[in-house]
């Protein structure tokens, strides 16, 4: 019921292609979706997050576009760079009310080639 | 500017030893503090949340204990270490909408 989950489980893209990555949930009451960024040795970031009332947020190179009847939501990275390479988490999360609940997904690979 | 400070950054420990790892924020007052638990290539795990001094609630138990002995201050322990502890240790607190920020984490190779 409240499972995240992530695909690919990993990518491969040569530098300036666009990564896509993959994310879906069960629990219709989640209403807010960070993405976070890891590499290795180091603790998550977040990189970019958006809302349930919007369907499409951008940050630079970064865009996540987001269907909620469907109940998923992708991580378009455009322009990919070596930099790039790390670990992808998306997390889905409700607020509003008492508690924290943030449920991270199983997470995507990427490794950008130069 | 909020800043959060984990120690060890690595350690390495035998099997029944104990352990003790910190955590402590600067530049936010009464935050929301967490203790999540990170497999080699694997997802994030929360492990304990906290929201004021002296309360700690277990989201798992996984033979580890948690305390909040100072506003600024969460601290993990184990009286005795298991193989299965092993891992990455991440300490976070929540901004708006239950954003995470996470600390530097402390690797743990329980041997």
């Amino acid at each position: 019921q409240q499972q995240v989950r992530q695909s690919p489980q990993s990518l491969t893209v040569w530098e300036g292609e666009t990564a896509i990555l993959n994310c879906s949930y069960e629990d219709s009451t989640f209403n807010y979706f960070p993405w976070y960024q890891q590499f290795p040795g180091e603790g998550p970031a977040l990189l970019i997050s958006i809302s349930s009332v919007s369907d499409k947020k951008e940050d630079g190179r970064f865009t996540i576009f987001f269907n909620k009847r469907e109940k998923k939501l992708s991580l378009h990275i455009t322009d990919s760079q070596p930099g790039d390479s790390a670990t992808y988490f998306c997390a889905a999360s409700w607020y509003g009310g008492s508690g924290n609940k943030l449920i991270f997904g199983t997470g995507t690979l990427l490794s950008v080639k130069p | 500017a909020q800043t959060i400070h984990q120690w060890p950054v690595a350690e390495i420990k035998a099997v029944g030893s104990p352990l003790s790892l910190g955590c402590t924020i600067k530049g936010k007052s009464s935050p929301n503090l967490y203790w999540y638990w990170q497999a080699t290539g694997g997802t994030l795990q929360q492990l304990f949340y906290s929201i004021t001094v002296g309360q700690v609630e277990s989201v798992v138990q996984l033979n580890l204990s948690a305390s909040r002995p100072k506003d600024d201050q969460f601290i993990l322990s184990t009286e005795k270490l298991l193989l299965s502890h092993s891992g990455f240790y991440l300490c976070a607190w929540t901004g708006r909408r239950n954003t995470l920020y996470f600390g530097e984490g402390s690797r743990l190779i329980v041997v």
